[in-house]
């Protein structure tokens, strides 16, 4: 009965190295989400996963950012020579079934902090 | 213009006060409307959900959308210290998985 998991829950990394960050739904959800949340700021849609067909990956702010999902499961958000403004916090979140009205039901998130 | 505007507060009020947290929207097509709590260092978790216009109650928590003004609220009656927390709202299309959300307001209820 677990809930969405995440991890690591906190990186720290130097400008330019590569991060990924891991998502593990809960079980069952076949869509699952990337949300990014920058200090003050509300919740910014990365992308979008539902079944086996191709992700929504409108909302990723820059061609280093990319994310995979394998086996209609676990998730992988991968950013590229992170910079200082990729500082964040990186949230997933899954539903039974993508669309709207279904309950979306987050992770703790991934804190990240480029230094 | 954001599509979705939320005063950021912060807000802080004496326990058992009702509160009162909104939210305004520019585009006319959204129809579902949610509120998300969300506590320090924690992921967002869904409190009330309606669509379109009307109300919405469960216990102490009632969402309200007013669809004509583009207006939604959320009043929280006889708030208690363990509502302190940043509350945040979304909204999306019909047919959209996409939820857009306002910055969040941050409650304190103090004791």
């Amino acid at each position: 009965g677990a809930g969405v998991s995440q991890s690591p829950s906190n990186k720290v990394t130097e400008k330019g190295k590569d991060v990924e960050l891991r998502c593990d739904p809960i079980s069952g959800h076949t869509a699952l989400y990337w949300y990014r949340q920058s200090l003050g700021q509300g919740l910014e849609f990365l992308i979008y996963f539902q079944g086996n067909s191709a992700p929504d990956k409108s909302g990723l702010p820059s061609d280093r950012f990319s994310a995979e999902r394998t086996g209609g499961s676990v998730s992988t958000l991968t950013i590229q020579r992170t910079q200082q403004e990729d500082s964040a916090v990186y949230l997933c979140a899954s539903s039974f079934t993508g669309g709207a009205g279904n309950t979306i039901y987050f992770g703790e998130g991934s804190w990240l902090t480029v230094v | 213009q954001k599509e979705v505007e939320q005063d950021p507060g912060p807000l802080s009020v004496p326990e058992g006060a009702i509160v009162s947290l909104n939210c305004t929207y520019s585009n006319s097509a959204f129809q579902y409307f949610m509120w998300y709590r969300q506590y320090s260092r924690k992921g967002p978790e869904l409190l009330m959900y309606t669509y379109s216009s009307g109300n919405k109650e469960d216990g102490r928590f009632t969402a309200q959308v007013d669809k004509s003004s583009k207006y939604i609220s959320l009043f929280i009656r006889d708030s208690q210290p363990s509502d302190s927390a940043t509350y945040l709202c979304a909204i999306t299309q019909g047919g959209s998985e996409k939820l857009v959300f306002g910055k969040g307001t941050k409650l304190t209820v103090n004791p």
